[in-house]
């Protein structure tokens, strides 16, 4: 199983609602990533998890949560958003965190804040 | 920090043409530059990578240069098809922040029939 998982594909919340983004990964990866894309722009990453553990938070702000229950799971919790937060929100997993590793992603969920 | 230049942004090929797309980066210790595809609606799909240790790597109609003294990698599409439509992506990692890849803009390729 070489795939990452993502739910839901489509979510459209108003401001002052909280939803939560899923991923799921059964590659035994022990690294998990977060992105956020824009319309034509490459991804940006968000946070890193490396053996459960937040390694990397690139200066996220608060109203994004991001979880990791287990290896094989990562979750993004969403809280007061704003419009501006209307993109594709995409994981990824790779093996490990060498630099050298693939990372494999998921086919995004599509967030439209109102 | 790591910076990737793409070029061109957009490009457009007759079906059966080459294409090749170009990137430079800035960092000497990067050692890692996949290419990702990403169609209309998906996420990013690996298409090839290569490590420092390497000058060159073929995939079928895919191959991928790297020039690390001019620090340039490139990626060409042979005999290209009207499925190789799509979003490319060129990155690079250094190997010292978590696995980080640095992306460069993208590259819009349209193949006509």
């Amino acid at each position: 199983d070489t795939e990452v998982t993502q739910t839901p594909k489509h979510l459209v919340m108003g401001m002052t609602n909280k939803k939560s983004l899923k991923c799921e990964q059964h590659m035994g990866h022990r690294a998990m990533y977060w992105y956020k894309q824009k319309a034509k722009k490459p991804p940006e990453l968000m946070f890193v998890y490396s053996y459960e553990k937040l390694s990397i938070n690139e200066s996220v702000p608060s109203r994004f949560s991001p979880e990791c229950p287990n290896s094989s799971l990562l979750n993004l919790h969403l809280h007061a958003l704003q419009p501006e937060d209307s993109a594709l929100y995409l994981c990824a997993s790779s093996p490990g965190t060498s630099g050298q590793e693939t990372q494999y992603f998921g086919p995004g969920t599509r967030l439209l804040v109102l | 920090g790591e910076n990737v230049e793409q070029h061109p942004s957009t490009l457009s090929v007759q079906e059966g043409d080459s294409a090749v797309i170009k990137c430079t980066y800035s960092d000497s210790a990067s050692n890692y530059f996949p290419w990702y595809k990403q169609e209309l609606g998906k996420g990013p799909q690996l298409i090839i990578d290569i490590r420092s240790n390497v000058g060159e790597k073929k995939d079928q109609r895919i191959a991928v240069t790297l020039n690390k003294t001019a620090k340039h990698f490139s990626l060409h599409i042979t005999e290209t098809q009207p499925e190789d439509s799509a979003v490319y992506f060129c990155a690079a990692s250094n190997g010292d922040s978590w696995g980080k890849l640095q992306f460069g803009a993208g590259t819009q390729v349209v193949v006509t029939p």
